[in-house]
């Protein structure tokens, strides 16, 4: 199973807008909307901020979004803050009853 | 408050074994599918192992399956993955994390235990 692909690096300036990324293949993210996003800060373990495609956990800002079309999901972050620089992955149940992982992207507040 | 905590990671050489703990409180244990989770150094999440609530049904990682095993006791609360024949590429901080069963998230999450694999 190979890992899904995210851009390695993001950028904006606070208050704007970015989106990343998470393609896979028909074998995971095309047959499920069983994808999630966890936010990890250096040296802390990954948070989840979005489950099954768009749905937020209690306490997860608004300002997180989630969205899919075919293999390729998508995490998008209004408002940029200082707090939201981070390393961002997406994962994905897969048709071997088995998750994958992307590589990661971090995401500079510049 | 919910909670993780694993240990039992450490130096290891080449071709040894080690076995990791993950101490659960906080939830109903037995009613969630634990895994492994592992990153290695400056790298992304791969995930390595799945268990069952009842422990009975597990799952790995291509890369792991044959060398390591996934078990748990819920009596405890508390999950295990020994380790055999360690490769340097095993190098890595593991994490220990749970899902309800269910649903198709992990939404519980240790801080991790480094297992290094040197000689």
């Amino acid at each position: 199973q190979s890992a899904l692909t995210q851009p390695a690096s993001v950028s904006g300036s606070p208050g704007q807008s970015i989106t990343i990324s998470c393609t896979g293949t028909s074998s995971d993210i095309g047959t499920y909307n069983y994808v999630s996003w966890y936010q990890q800060h250096p040296g802390k373990a990954p948070k989840l901020m979005i489950y099954d495609v768009s749905s937020r956990p209690s306490g997860v800002s608004n300002r997180f979004s989630g969205s899919k079309s075919g293999n390729t999901a998508s995490l998008t972050i209004s408002g940029l803050q200082a707090e939201d620089e981070a390393d961002y992955y997406c994962s994905s149940y897969t048709r071997s009853s088995s998750w994958v992982f992307g590589g990661g992207t971090k995401l500079t507040v510049l | 408050e919910v909670q993780l905590l694993e240990s039992g990671g450490g130096l290891v050489q080449p071709g040894g074994s080690l076995r990791l703990s993950c101490a659960a409180s906080g939830f109903t244990f037995s009613s969630y599918v634990m895994s492994w989770v592992r990153q290695a150094p400056g790298k992304g999440l791969e995930w390595v192992s799945t268990a069952s609530g009842s422990g009975y049904t597990t799952s790995y990682a291509d890369s792991v399956q044959g060398r390591f095993t996934i078990s748990r006791d819920n009596s405890k609360n508390t999950l295990f993955l020994q380790m055999d024949s360690l490769r340097a590429e095993d190098t890595a901080v593991y994490f220990c994390t749970g899902k309800a069963d269910g649903y198709w998230f992990f939404d519980v999450w240790g801080r991790g235990t480094l297992v290094t694999v040197s000689s």
